[in-house]
C-alpha cells in the first residue's frame, strides 16, 4: 500500500517563503491524485486549502498556493503570517474510492 | 451558507456500536458525495468512508471495512455512519465533509466534528 510522505515539521520566519511537499511512496504525484491540502489550527477542524492541484477556495488567503514540484505536489506559503501557524496535510487518490493522507507537516512561525 | 453538523458521538464499550449523524445545509445535498474523516487523539487524520450523492456508491478505508456502514437520507438531508464492533483505536474525533462532487471522495467542507470514545 502506497504512503504519502510529509515533512514532519517546517519554520518560516514571518514574512518568509516556505514550500511543504507531498510524496507518494511509489512513484511521482500527478494531477491525476487530485491533491488536496488542508489546514487545521489547534482545537478546531481542519480546513481545506487547495483543492486538485492548485484550486483555491473563497476563503484560501492569496499567499498560498498549490502546485507540483519534482515528482511531489507542493503548497507554497509566501508572506508567512503568525496566524499561518498550524498542521498542514495532503491527501492524494490512488485507487478510486480511497484516498491517503499525508502525515502532516508541522509549521511554526518564529 | 453551507453547513454541516455532527452527532451521535459519545463514549461506548469496545465491542459496542454507535450512529452518527451528519445534518447538512445550504446546499443541495443529493449533488454532492458525503465522506468521513476522524482523527485520533493527538494523531493525524485518517478517510474512513465516502458515499456518492445518490447513495449507489460507497468507499471504505481497509481499517473500518466489514464494521463501519456509511449511508444518507436525501430526504432529510443527513449523513449517517453506523459503527459496529468498535475498538479502542476507533477513539477518535470524527469530521463529516461536504465533497465537490457526485462522486467525488475528497473531503473539502467540513463540520466541527464528533467525540467518540471507546473504553471499558
Amino acid at each position: 500500500q502506497a504512503v504519502v510522505t510529509q515533512e514532519p515539521s517546517l519554520t518560516v520566519s514571518p514574512g518568509g517563503t516556505v514550500t511543504l511537499t507531498c510524496g507518494s511512496s511509489i512513484g511521482a504525484v500527478t494531477s491525476g491524485h487530485y491533491p488536496y491540502w488542508f489546514q487545521q489550527k489547534p482545537g478546531q477542524a481542519p480546513r481545506t486549502l487547495i483543492h486538485d492541484t492548485s484550486n483555491i477556495h473563497s476563503w484560501t488567503p492569496a499567499r498560498f498556493s498549490g502546485s507540483l514540484l519534482g515528482g511531489k505536489a507542493a503548497l507554497t506559503l509566501s508572506g508567512a503570517q503568525p496566524e499561518d501557524e498550524a498542521d498542514y496535510y495532503c491527501l492524494l487518490s490512488y485507487i478510486v474510492g480511497r484516498p491517503l493522507f499525508g502525515g502532516g507537516t508541522k509549521l511554526t512561525v518564529l | 451558507e453551507v453547513q454541516v453538523v455532527e452527532s451521535g458521538g459519545g463514549l461506548v464499550q469496545p465491542g459496542g456500536s454507535l450512529r452518527l449523524s451528519c445534518e447538512a445545509s445550504g446546499f443541495t445535498f443529493s449533488n454532492f458525495a458525503m465522506s468521513w474523516v476522524r482523527q485520533a487523539p493527538g494523531k493525524g487524520l485518517e478517510w474512513v468512508s465516502a458515499i456518492s450523492g445518490d447513495g449507489g456508491s460507497t468507499y471504505y478505508a481497509d481499517s473500518v471495512k466489514g464494521r463501519f456502514t456509511i449511508s444518507r437520507d436525501n430526504s432529510k438531508n443527513t449523513l449517517y455512519l453506523q459503527m459496529n464492533s468498535l475498538r479502542a483505536e476507533d477513539t477518535a474525533v470524527f469530521y463529516c465533509a461536504k465533497t465537490l462532487g457526485p462522486y467525488a471522495t475528497h473531503p473539502d467542507y467540513w463540520g466541527q466534528g464528533t467525540l467518540v470514545t471507546v473504553s471499558s
